[in-house]
């Protein structure tokens, strides 16, 4: 079974400032996604970033970028600039390759952003 | 873009009582639509994976008598949570799953999700 672990419960950042949020995975697959979700206190999960583990780019969405070092099982997501509005809990989630498969979630870090 | 749409977003029942939720992709068929358990403060756990015509996959550990879930067509998936008593109070979360643009796996998205209050 794939594990997803995200050893910071919570983080803080000021705005404006750069945070990296953790994420670790177990997995024996070659070829699989990984995922950072956010999820505000609305509860709608939004996804932030993807990432196919076959690609040795890291991904990148406008303020969002994440380290993917698939021989250390690593995922990282950088959140540069942060806004008031990035506050929320980010959820790192992996899915096997094929379709059909759901998302393995981690735990979850919530983040604060200070003015 | 995909809509996903859940129906009730909030629900609150007596201890006994069946409440069915609904989970309804608006502007696409989903191939697979998945239901996850979210308790306050922790993450979500996947229940139960469905495909439309089939019986549903459960996760181990997930009743499933009492957690019914039926996937009649390409757009509607529902679950019903069955006899609800007070530790079946959560946030359930539905996704639904579609091909993806040329080049990239099947893309999956939300529902709101559904506030279960059982008393």
């Amino acid at each position: 079974a794939q594990t997803v672990t995200q050893s910071q419960p919570e983080m803080s950042v000021q705005e404006a400032e750069t945070v990296t949020l953790s994420c670790t995975y177990d997995t024996s697959e070659s070829d699989y996604y990984l995922f950072w979700y956010k999820q505000p206190p609305s509860r709608q999960m939004i996804l932030v970033i993807r990432q196919e583990a076959y690609k040795q780019q890291n991904a990148t969405e406008n303020r969002f970028s994440v380290n993917f070092q698939k021989a250390a099982k690593s995922f990282s997501l950088k959140i540069s600039d942060s806004q008031l509005g990035d506050a929320a809990m980010y959820f790192c989630a992996y899915r096997r390759a094929n379709s059909g498969y759901a998302l393995n979630f981690g735990k979850g870090t919530s983040l604060l952003v200070t003015p | 873009g995909a809509v996903v749409s859940q129906h009730p977003s909030r629900v609150i029942c007596k201890s006994g009582t069946s409440v069915k939720i609904e989970c309804r992709s608006l502007d696409f068929q989903a191939t697979t639509m998945f239901w996850y358990r979210q308790f306050p403060k922790q993450s979500l756990m996947l229940m139960a994976t469905s495909n439309e015509g089939s019986k549903a996959t459960y996760e181990q550990g997930v009743e499933k008598d009492k957690f019914l879930i039926n996937h009649a067509s390409l757009t509607l998936s529902t679950l019903t949570v069955t006899s609800a008593h007070p530790e079946d109070s959560s946030f359930y979360i539905c996704s639904a799953s579609r091909p993806g643009l040329a080049g990239h796996d099947n893309e999956q998205f939300f529902g709101p999700g559904t506030r279960l209050t059982v008393l």
